[in-house]
């Protein structure tokens, strides 16, 4: 029972244009999300994150968007940049718990 | 500044051996988790510990046992590895319970043949 879903396990983009990462989830309990980013043979590392208060984060070039209504949230990367070539996680909390549930992941390849 | 050390990096098993993956970190974070990350399947939480002296079951706990020795450090024991087990596990902290921002180690790969 995947409680949040990353349905695209690969996205292509060009240099300078936009990326679009999506996901979505399946419990209302969730109020806390979260993006990580993964280069091979790293850990993950944080992103950025939105509370359930919001509809939307930005961060320089990285912005989350959360459709409440849709269990629905999305990253957008303007301009996308080679480096930012990685997989990217999905995650959710539930408020005060440990616990952070992860999608599938999305390998994003930024292309010149 | 280390963040969260994990040993080994690498690790061959044969099925029916067991093996403790180390994990450490330093920075003073309460609360420390392994997960295990498999093709197609992200990221699943197999014990955390919210702070010293305890912990908890996650998401696929089954073959696996925990000791959180002190707050730095918690350990991920299989006692007879199987070959199901093989996959990449990481250690990772946060400040507190309810805190979002999780520190990853950079993983173990083990195979277990």
């Amino acid at each position: 029972d995947q409680q949040v879903k990353q349905n695209s396990p690969s996205l292509s983009v060009q240099e300078g244009r936009i990326s679009i990462l999506n996901c979505d989830y399946t419990n209302s309990m969730f109020d806390y999300f979260l993006w990580y980013k993964k280069y091979p043979a790293e850990g993950p590392t944080f992103l950025i994150s939105i509370s359930s208060i919001k509809d939307k984060n930005e961060d320089g070039r990285f912005t989350v968007f959360l459709n409440k209504s849709a269990k629905h949230l999305s990253l957008h990367i303007v301009p996308s940049q080679p480096g930012d070539s990685a997989v990217y996680f999905c995650a959710a909390q539930r408020g005060g718990g440990n616990k952070l549930t992860f999608g599938t992941g999305t390998q994003l390849k930024v292309e010149l | 500044n280390a963040g969260v050390t994990q040993t080994p990096k690498f690790q061959v098993l044969k099925t029916g051996q067991s093996m403790t993956l180390q994990c450490a970190q330093d920075m003073n974070h309460n609360s420390m988790y392994w997960y295990r990350q498999d093709p197609g399947m992200g990221l699943r939480l197999i014990y955390y510990s919210a702070s010293e002296g305890t912990t908890d079951k996650g998401e696929v706990p089954n073959g696996y046992n925990v000791s959180r020795l002190n707050k730095r450090e918690f350990s991920l024991r299989l006692e007879s590895a199987a070959p199901s087990q093989t996959s990449v596990y990481f250690c990772a902290s946060t400040r507190d319970r309810g805190t979002t921002e999780a520190f990853f180690g950079q993983g173990t790969r083990l195979t277990v043949v």
